[in-house]
């Protein structure tokens, strides 16, 4: 069965820092690979998807991310923080017309 | 464009009783998902529809059922309530699945 890990339910960066949240996978075939960003009290808003057309994958707000299938990681990065980033930030595998979630990561932008 | 329509926002029920919750998909959307979401277990599928037919289906008790209109609208139907079934309800509407999916706001079910 497939499976998402996220590494750390909560990251701290400082406003002008970088942000990278870490995803990695479990996926036999090249899988469709999503990033969604969840802010207190609402949806799901996709960022990006990766659907094998490119490895570096660039989404809304600033975001990017690179498919590295040596490593099955789908690292989620933004050169620049800023205080509207704090939200919860989900990466999630296509399978079978479902998605498959990771825990989540909180992301916390410190003044 | 309208995006994904969840009704209602918000509902409180009691122990025993059965909700139905609806979604309206973003037009020309033919897959509508649903998802459930607690602090505990995070992020859970339930089931897929794609033109009013149920392509693939969570690990959830039969409670819990779906059904898809002709219109691609859908509701789910969770029966004989349980205080566990409390949780924020989501669906998604997608053209193909592996385009991405657009969420609803949600709703948020407290069962007491």
């Amino acid at each position: 069965a497939q499976s998402v890990t996220q590494l750390g339910s909560h990251v701290s960066v400082s406003e002008g820092a970088l942000v990278l949240l870490r995803c990695n996978y479990s996926s036999s075939v090249p899988p469709y690979l999503f990033w969604y960003v969840q802010y207190p009290n609402q949806g799901l808003q996709l960022l990006l998807k990766y659907t094998s057309a490119a490895t570096l994958v660039k989404g809304i707000n600033g975001f990017e991310a690179e498919f590295k299938k040596s490593e099955t990681s789908f690292h989620l990065t933004k050169p620049s923080a800023h205080m509207s980033d704090a939200a919860e930030y989900f990466c999630a595998v296509d399978s079978n017309y479902q998605l498959i979630w990771g825990a989540g990561t909180k992301l916390i932008i410190k003044p | 464009k309208a995006g994904v329509t969840q009704t209602p926002r918000y509902l409180i029920k009691t122990r025993g009783q059965q909700v139905t919750l609806s979604c309206s998909p973003i037009s020309g959307h033919r897959s509508v998902s649903w998802y459930q979401q607690t602090p505990g277990q995070g992020l859970q599928f339930l089931f897929e529809y794609f033109s009013e037919t149920q392509r693939n289906k969570g690990n959830f008790p039969g409670r819990f059922s779906g059904r898809q209109f002709s219109n691609s609208r859908s509701e789910m139907n969770v029966s004989t309530l349980e205080l566990g079934d409390s949780a924020l309800y989501l669906c998604a509407s997608s053209f193909a699945g592996t385009d991405g999916y657009t969420f609803g706001s949600g709703t948020r079910l407290t069962v007491v």
